[in-house]
């Protein structure tokens, strides 16, 4: 089956540091991969995706590219800010699936990321 | 603006009663989802509809039941059945269900008195 694997959290910056949240997955068939954000007591937000290998994903400064050959998806950002602060997901969307679970999004655990001032 | 709304942010449940979250969307989507969130996990699956009138289980349906009567709205009964009901519960649409990526309520918080 599909899975999803996340880098453990909690991830502590300061502002403007580097920021990388690994993300590595397993699929059946072509998925395309997704990075959702999560603010305190809100629902999730798409921050970026790609469809397919080599295309790189990218918003508000954060970019994503799909490695077909380390089946990996990290996210990065250059200068971290206060208000980056949220849990950020890894996701897959496996539309080739003869198995017919192209039906749902199979998410990682979340990465907590924290920057401080 | 479109969007997905959920109601109520907050709910309590006593032992043994039914209650029922509202999802409801005016982006005209025709696949809705319910997930649950619970702390340091990712989000898993309850269950999902593809169009009007019909609806699938997910990954972990025990418990729950829905109903899909009307396009914009997605119901979610949490049964007595739940024997650990208290977590996050997200509801998602998306265009169909080819049409990812999914777009998301702001969730409800259930908690058991």
């Amino acid at each position: 089956g599909n899975s999803v694997t996340q880098m453990e959290g909690p991830v502590t910056l300061s502002e403007e540091a580097f920021l990388t949240i690994n993300c590595t997955y397993t699929a059946t068939g072509y998925p395309s991969l997704f990075w959702y954000v999560q603010y305190p007591g809100e629902g999730l937000q798409l921050l970026l995706k790609a469809t397919k290998a080599d295309d790189k994903g990218s918003n508000k400064g954060f970019e994503a590219t799909y490695r077909k050959e380390t089946t990996s998806f990290h996210l990065e950002k250059g200068s971290v800010q206060v208000s980056d602060s949220a849990v950020y997901f890894c996701a897959l969307s496996d539309l080739q699936n003869s198995g017919g679970s192209n039906y749902k999004l199979t998410f990682g655990k979340g990465t907590l990321l924290t920057v401080n001032p | 603006d479109g969007g997905i709304t959920q109601s109520p942010k907050y709910l309590f449940r006593k032992e043994g009663q039914n209650v029922t979250l509202s999802c409801e969307q005016n982006l005209n989507h025709d696949a809705m989802y319910w997930y649950r969130q619970d702390p340091g996990q990712g989000l898993r699956l309850i269950y999902y509809s593809q169009i009007v009138n019909d609806f699938q289980k997910g990954d972990i349906a025990e418990g729950y039941s829905v109903s899909r009567e009307k396009k914009e709205s997605f119901p979610l009964t949490v049964t007595s059945a739940q024997k650990n009901p208290t977590a996050f519960y997200l509801c998602a649409s998306s265009m169909d269900r080819l049409n990812q990526p999914q777009h998301f309520g702001d969730g409800t918080r259930l908690s058991i008195l």
